[in-house]
């Protein structure tokens, strides 16, 4: 069936480190959303992308969508206590077209200050 | 009104017990789900509903009722739950159901625990 791997699963960095967690889909994926779960709450959505070689940015955080619309990475520069969380990649099932979003296994992000 | 709300927060009930999660969006969403999560786990589909139709249901046992009573409103019933089922369930919403356009919105999710 349709997979998303995610790597790496853990990153320890030191606070002004930059971070980058990578994606990789099974298929091709119309879009690939991203979201942040701090430590105890519940995921937040970041982005969506959609067009093949996407580059978007959200302040430090740099978000690409690869060119053969499988794989896709977000990169935080210069990192900080406050994004501490997981990060997940999310594409849509493309069997049912339902709105079910199938999730890699995260990121865990550890920023020592 | 861009947020999901799902209430209780906290949750603890017996292997006998009924309760119900529930959850609300004011956002015009015409999709919302369900899902549950365990500790350093991705979230996991239980139901999908389209414009108030069940859409999918990824085989959860029968102990799990969801239920969509309109647009805004979604439920979702427990009945002789196992300590297994102990996890944190979150709702969420999008625009569409298809590719799930917009990304999803959760709720903050519903801390159950099992004894």
């Amino acid at each position: 069936g349709q997979q998303v791997m995610q790597i790496p699963q853990y990153q320890h960095v030191q606070e002004g480190e930059d971070f980058t967690t990578y994606c990789n889909s099974s298929t091709t994926l119309s879009n690939i959303q991203w979201y942040k779960q701090r430590p105890g709450g519940h995921p937040v959505f970041l982005i969506q992308l959609v067009k093949s070689g996407e580059v978007k940015k959200q302040k430090r955080l740099t978000f690409q969508f690869g060119e053969a619309k499988k794989n896709s990475s977000l990169h935080i520069t210069a990192t900080q206590t406050t994004d501490v969380g997981t990060y997940f990649c999310a594409g849509p099932d493309l069997l049912s077209n339902t709105g079910k979003l199938i999730f890699g296994q995260g990121t865990t992000l550890q920023v020592k200050p | 009104d861009t947020e999901v709300t799902q209430t209780p927060k906290h949750l603890v009930m017996g292997m006998t017990n009924k309760k119900s999660l529930k959850c609300e969006q004011h956002m015009g969403h015409r999709a919302m789900y369900w899902y549950k999560q365990k500790a350093k786990k991705p979230p996991e589909l239980m139901f999908v509903y389209s414009y108030e139709k069940l859409s999918i249901n990824e085989s959860v046992p029968s102990r799990f009722s969801p239920e969509c009573p309109n647009s805004s409103l979604l439920n979702l019933h427990l009945h002789a739950l196992q300590p297994e089922d102990s996890a944190l369930y979150l709702c969420a919403s999008s625009q569409e159901a298809i590719g799930a356009w917009g990304g999803y919105t959760f709720g903050s999710g519903t801390r159950l625990t099992v004894v």
